[in-house]
């Protein structure tokens, strides 16, 4: 089983805080993405980073920022959440081919 | 060009049944097609994946079929059980960063 993890699981917030979403793995993976995902619709990649102190936008674009100071830890920080950040909150992470999934993040924002 | 189109949308399939998924892309580039598994409240997994260099590839019950003249290939559930219920992505990518452009995913639902 893939050892990444994401937290919150859940979080609902209020329009105009700012909100950092956790994402770790253990598996020393150099590759790691931050995506968007509307409950079971497609996949929208929103971060990447291949490396420490490396990081790029993704194809969909976002108000987000992300930061990768430690291999294993790669957070995205929302400075301002609005109703249209409602979403769900992938993280992945990989060193070949294949990309290990966390379990998500639910975002809500009222 | 970079697309990858897939469909159905969604499929509802009996229990015992075959279940197909399709994908089309266009880029040729694209040398690594995996398919995806995404269960409610959970992130995707890796189900199986296939190279270009073969034209099927089968693990268990399920079975890609790759197709490189038409740009085409497809995932196969063969007896298909009300546990295969899930979301399936198709993905493809391109060289060493393994950068997945995905489909837009098909809701499968077996029924009993």
């Amino acid at each position: 089983e893939a050892d990444i993890y994401q937290t919150p699981r859940y979080l609902v917030i209020g329009t105009g805080k700012k909100i950092t979403l956790e994402c770790s793995q253990t598996m020393g993976h150099d590759k790691m993405y931050w995506y968007q995902q509307d409950p079971g619709m497609e996949l929208h990649l929103i971060h990447y980073s291949y490396g420490v102190n490396s990081t790029e936008k993704g194809d969909l674009s976002s108000e987000s920022t992300v930061s990768r100071i430690r291999t294993e830890h790669f957070p995205l920080t929302l400075e301002s959440a609005r109703p249209s950040h409602t979403s769900q909150y992938l993280c992945a992470s990989s060193e070949l081919s294949e990309q290990f999934f966390g379990p998500g993040t639910r975002l809500t924002v009222l | 060009q970079q697309q990858v189109k897939q469909s159905p949308q969604s499929l509802i399939v009996q229990k015992g049944g075959i279940s197909i998924i399709n994908c089309a892309y266009e880029n040729t580039a694209f040398d690594y097609f995996p398919w995806y598994q995404q269960f409610p409240g959970k992130g995707p997994a890796l189900l199986i994946a296939i190279r270009p260099d073969v034209s099927e590839k089968k693990e268990g019950r399920f079975t890609i079929s790759f197709n490189k003249s038409a740009k085409q290939f497809s995932l196969h559930i063969m007896d298909s059980q009300p546990g295969d219920s899930a979301t399936y992505f198709c993905a493809a990518s391109m060289g060493s960063n393994y950068q997945l452009i995905w489909g837009a995913g098909t809701k499968l639902i077996i029924k009993p």
